[in-house]
C-alpha cells in the first residue's frame, strides 16, 4: 500500500484565496482525521470522519474551513477565504479503530 | 474529557545513552490504547510503539519500551542506546475509540 497520500505537499497562496487540500486514505481504513500543526499550537484535531461521516468538528477553528468526505477513499478540507494565520503543516491520517492512525507527509501552507 | 500530558517540552541525551519521556493521560474508558508517535525533522509522524491498556505486559520494540502503569495512568517512553537519528518530537497518543488525543509534545535531541 502507498500509505496516506496529501496534496499538494507546499501550497503558497494569498491572502483571500480558496486553498483546497486533499487526501487518500489507506484503502480498508475506516476512520479519517485533519490535523493543524504550528509551532504556537501544536497538533490540533480539525476534524475526523468514521465511515464516511463527520463524527466530531469541533476543532475546525471558524465558518472558513470545511471538509468533506464524498467516498471511503477522498476527503477535502478547504479554506476560503485564506488568511495568514492559517499558515501551518496540515495532515491527514487515517486508521481502524483502536489501532493506530497512519499519517500523510502533510501539506505545508503558506498565506501571504 | 480525555486528556493526554507530556510534562517535559525539552529533553537532551548524550548517544548511546538511555532517556525516558513521560507521559500521563486521563480516561474514564475502560478500553482503550496508547502510542507513542515520533516527528523527526521530516516531520513525517512515525509509530514508534502501541499498547492495549488490556495488556499488563509492558510493550517493546527494539531500543524502545514503555513503562504502563494503568493505575496511575503514566505511559512512558525509554529509548535505549540513543543514537543521532532518535532525534525528533516525541508525542503520546490515547485512543478511546471514540475520538484519538496527542499530547503536546518532547523535543529529543540526542547529543554527539
Amino acid at each position: 500500500d502507498a500509505g496516506v497520500i496529501q496534496s499538494p505537499r507546499h501550497e503558497v497562496t494569498e491572502m483571500g484565496q480558496e486553498v483546497t487540500l486533499r487526501c487518500k486514505p489507506i484503502s480498508g481504513h475506516n476512520s479519517l482525521f485533519w490535523y493543524r500543526q504550528t509551532m504556537m499550537r501544536g497538533l490540533e484535531l480539525l476534524i475526523y470522519f468514521n465511515n464516511n461521516v463527520p463524527i466530531d468538528d469541533s476543532g475546525m477553528p471558524e465558518d472558513r474551513f470545511s471538509a468533506k468526505m464524498p467516498n471511503a477513499s477522498f476527503s477535502t478540507l478547504k479554506i476560503q477565504p485564506s488568511e495568514p494565520r492559517d499558515s501551518a503543516v496540515y495532515f491527514c491520517a487515517s486508521s481502524l479503530a483502536f489501532y493506530e492512525q497512519y499519517f500523510g507527509p502533510g501539506t505545508r501552507l503558506t498565506v501571504t | 474529557a480525555q486528556t493526554v500530558t507530556q510534562s517535559q517540552p525539552e529533553m537532551s541525551v548524550q548517544e548511546a545513552e538511555t532517556v525516558t519521556l513521560s507521559c500521563t493521560y486521563d480516561t474514564s474508558e475502560n478500553n482503550y490504547y496508547l502510542f507513542w508517535y515520533k516527528q523527526p525533522p521530516s516531520r513525517q509522524m512515525i509509530l514508534v510503539i502501541r499498547q492495549e491498556a488490556y495488556k499488563q505486559q509492558n510493550a517493546t520494540e527494539n531500543r524502545f519500551s514503555v513503562n504502563f502503569q494503568k493505575a496511575a495512568k503514566s505511559f512512558s517512553l525509554k529509548i535505549s542506546d540513543s543514537q543521532l537519528g532518535d532525534t525528533a518530537m516525541y508525542f503520546c497518543a490515547l485512543d478511546y475509540g471514540q475520538n484519538f488525543v496527542f499530547g503536546p509534545g518532547t523535543r529529543l535531541s540526542v547529543l554527539p
